[in-house]
């Protein structure tokens, strides 16, 4: 399968600081990648489709002045916490969607991160 | 609005019998599905895809797609005490956004 790399895989940081989250695509490009985050014992919730050379797309409730979305390239999406609250330590994993044969969407995930605010 | 629906479980089996875990889509128009496998703590992990109904096997997995029913299972042989994880059924929505049903929660006791 594909291969999705997210780093760093576990950062605490100290409220009111921010954190960047890197997602990439190790052998395929991407021209949309999704933001989930979990908490404990819960499902994925979709935060946000990032689009490469455009405005990431976010979903309802999720703050974009707060969780900026960067897709600079096909390869790298990234994931800025900003204002960093302790309310916003939760996993946080990325996906990006390989086509394949034009029909067919496979998502794979990176490693996810860690985010704990202290 | 697109859904998939999975029994939250857990479900429990014994060490070496087949667990089967189900999922029912109410997108029509879909030709992709998929098992993911998500340990605790981890984010999940592509198992099987299955475009064309009827069954697909991968080793000790077999992914069985009923499009008129809108059905999905999944089945594992031999199950082990490391697959124990959960398992999440889903489908590429509109614009490819993946649709995740909640997770079957899968226990192997030895």
């Amino acid at each position: 399968g594909a291969v999705v790399s997210q780093h760093p895989s576990r950062v605490i940081c100290k409220s009111g600081t921010s954190v960047k989250i890197e997602c990439r695509s190790l052998d395929f490009q991407a021209t949309t990648m999704f933001w989930y985050r979990q908490f404990p014992k819960q499902s994925l919730m979709l935060m946000a489709t990032s689009n490469e050379g455009s405005k990431a797309t976010y979903e309802q409730g999720v703050e974009k002045d707060k969780f900026l979305i960067n897709h600079a390239s096909l390869t790298l999406s990234t994931l800025t916490v900003t204002s960093a609250h302790p309310e916003d330590s939760s996993f946080y994993i990325c996906s990006a969607t390989l086509i394949k044969g034009g029909t067919h969407a496979e998502a794979f995930f990176g490693q996810g991160t860690r985010l704990t605010v202290v | 609005q697109k859904e998939v629906e999975q029994n939250s479980g857990p479900l429990s089996v014994p060490e070496g019998a087949i667990a089967s875990l189900n999922c029912t889509y109410s997108d029509r128009v879909s030709q992709s599905f998929f098992w993911y496998r998500q340990y605790s703590g981890k984010s999940p992990e592509l198992i099987m895809s299955i475009y064309s109904n009827g069954d697909k096997e991968d080793g000790r997995f077999t992914a069985q797609l009923n499009k008129a029913s809108q059905y999905v299972s999944l089945l594992i042989r031999d199950s082990q005490p490391s697959d124990s994880a959960t398992y999440l059924c889903a489908f590429p929505g509109g614009s490819y956004i993946p649709t995740f049903g909640r997770g079957t929660s899968l226990i192997v006791h030895p």
